[in-house]
């Protein structure tokens, strides 16, 4: 199993430009999550999908849309990137969503001028 | 919202010693809490968790202990090796929403 991917692994854009992050996982798992990790501030969770079909804000959902595609295939989008969404983005799964446990990608490193 | 605290940000030791990271978290309803380990340009991998109806859960060298009066829990490494260097985060969560909440992680480096 390849476990959680991720695409891009880099990616720099000028500000105003729009971008898609793509996150699958092959391990069955019912739930997806996209996070933002920033020096000093941990992990801050953007969007998540509890199921097929469902998405939710997260803590810092402002600039970012998403969609779930299908069950092995969530993406996060940028319409407008600005230089305050430079940072690096982790997509997560978990079997479903009241286990909790989650199994995070590799990681896009984004950066935005 | 919850909040959790973590300490200490960054902990040098060296190799053999023990390692003790700790978090305290807000909110009472929270009744899981998971620690991953973060290396270089990597993402987060789950290492340790427990739940509320346990006060300690050992994996090899790695124990977590909690405190649910105190609500505070605890990442105990023992006989620490260099490839054990790296960022750490505790995270605590809530049947209700099932969202994880984040410490802002632990730098430890093992000296050999």
């Amino acid at each position: 199993n390849a476990g959680v991917t991720q695409t891009p692994k880099f990616q720099v854009l000028k500000t105003g430009q729009s971008m898609t992050l793509q996150c699958a996982q092959d391990m069955n798992h019912n739930s997806m999550y996209w996070y933002r990790q920033d020096p000093g501030m941990g992990l801050r969770l953007i969007y998540y999908s509890a199921s097929e079909g469902t998405t939710d804000k997260g803590e810092v959902p402002n600039g970012y849309n998403v969609s779930r595609l299908n069950k092995r295939e969530f993406s996060l989008r940028l319409e407008s990137a600005a230089p305050s969404q430079t940072s690096v983005y982790f997509c997560a799964s978990s079997p479903r969503v009241a286990l909790r446990e989650q199994y995070f990608g590799p990681g896009t490193r984004l950066t935005v001028t | 919202g919850e909040n959790v605290e973590q300490h200490p940000s960054t902990l040098s030791v060296q190799e053999g010693d023990s390692a003790v990271i700790k978090c305290t978290y807000s909110d009472s309803a929270s009744n899981y809490f998971p620690w991953y380990k973060q290396e270089l340009g990597k993402g987060p991998q789950l290492i340790i968790d427990i739940r509320s109806n346990v006060g300690e859960k050992k994996d090899q060298r790695i124990a977590v202990t909690l405190n649910k009066t105190a609500k505070h829990f605890s990442l105990h490494i023992t006989e620490t090796q260099p490839e054990d260097s790296a960022v750490y985060f505790c995270a605590a969560s809530k049947s209700s929403n099932y969202k994880l909440t984040f410490g802002k992680g632990t730098l430890l480096t093992v000296n050999p």
